[in-house]
């Protein structure tokens, strides 16, 4: 039942547009996104909700459809700090109190 | 704020021995969580608490494992007897309320030999 993201990894050029998403075969309440760098802790970034929002954080967005179960996290004008493996967290009890983690997609900017 | 704070940061043990992991979350925050990351599975949720209270721990591999949040300030987990099976990075984080993001602590590496 864990979610499964795709691309499982992806390298850009700084400056480059990605698109990372997370499919679920079960209905979510909300999906979060992190981002870890090696060797360190997860650090949050966004979460979204039932009702097909679209958040934004700097020139990081995402969006969720609940009709698809699936949600995507969008990355514009990559910049190398972006480098790292993002993880969705899917809450499939609501409450958000019980996310199952996908598998992780693994992104590296390069010069 | 100085987040969610985990001991020791790494913690290599023999296979048998008993092995305790402390984390201290965010004053405030009513939730807490451990979590384990391995390269093959992935963070799996182990263990989650709500106002000290253990909420739902599904997720405890097997009776080898325990967690306690005596306080809101203070939370366990222990593992004994371990084994080398049980050699993961270990998180543990917390939420000031469900539906908020988590801010996770750095993690305790455990290798057990």
């Amino acid at each position: 039942q864990q979610p499964v993201q795709s691309p499982q990894a992806v390298i850009l050029r700084e400056g480059e547009d990605a698109v990372i998403n997370c499919s679920s075969s079960k209905a979510l309440y909300s999906v979060h996104w992190y981002r870890q760098k090696h060797g360190e802790a997860p650090i949050f970034l966004m979460i979204l909700l039932k009702g097909g929002e679209q958040k934004g954080h700097d020139k990081i967005s995402a969006s969720f459809n609940e009709k698809k179960q699936q949600s995507s996290l969008y990355l514009t004008a990559s910049q190398l700090s972006y480098s790292g493996t993002y993880f969705c967290g899917t809450d499939y009890t609501g409450g958000g109190n019980k996310l199952t983690f996908g598998t992780g997609t693994q992104l590296k900017v390069e010069l | 704020d100085a987040g969610v704070i985990q001991s020791p940061r790494h913690e290599v043990t023999e296979m048998g021995q008993e092995v305790t992991l402390r984390c201290k979350p965010i004053s405030g925050h009513d939730y807490l969580f451990w979590y384990r990351q391995t390269m093959m599975r992935g963070l799996e949720l182990l263990i989650y608490f709500n106002n000290n209270v253990p909420i739902d721990d599904s997720g405890m591999p097997e009776d080898r494992f325990s967690a306690k949040m005596p306080n809101a300030s203070f939370s366990t987990l222990k593992i004994q007897p371990s084994e080398p099976r049980d050699s993961a990075v270990y998180f543990c984080a917390s939420s000031v309320r469900g539906g908020y993001g988590y801010t996770f602590g750095s993690g305790t590496r455990l290798t057990v030999v």
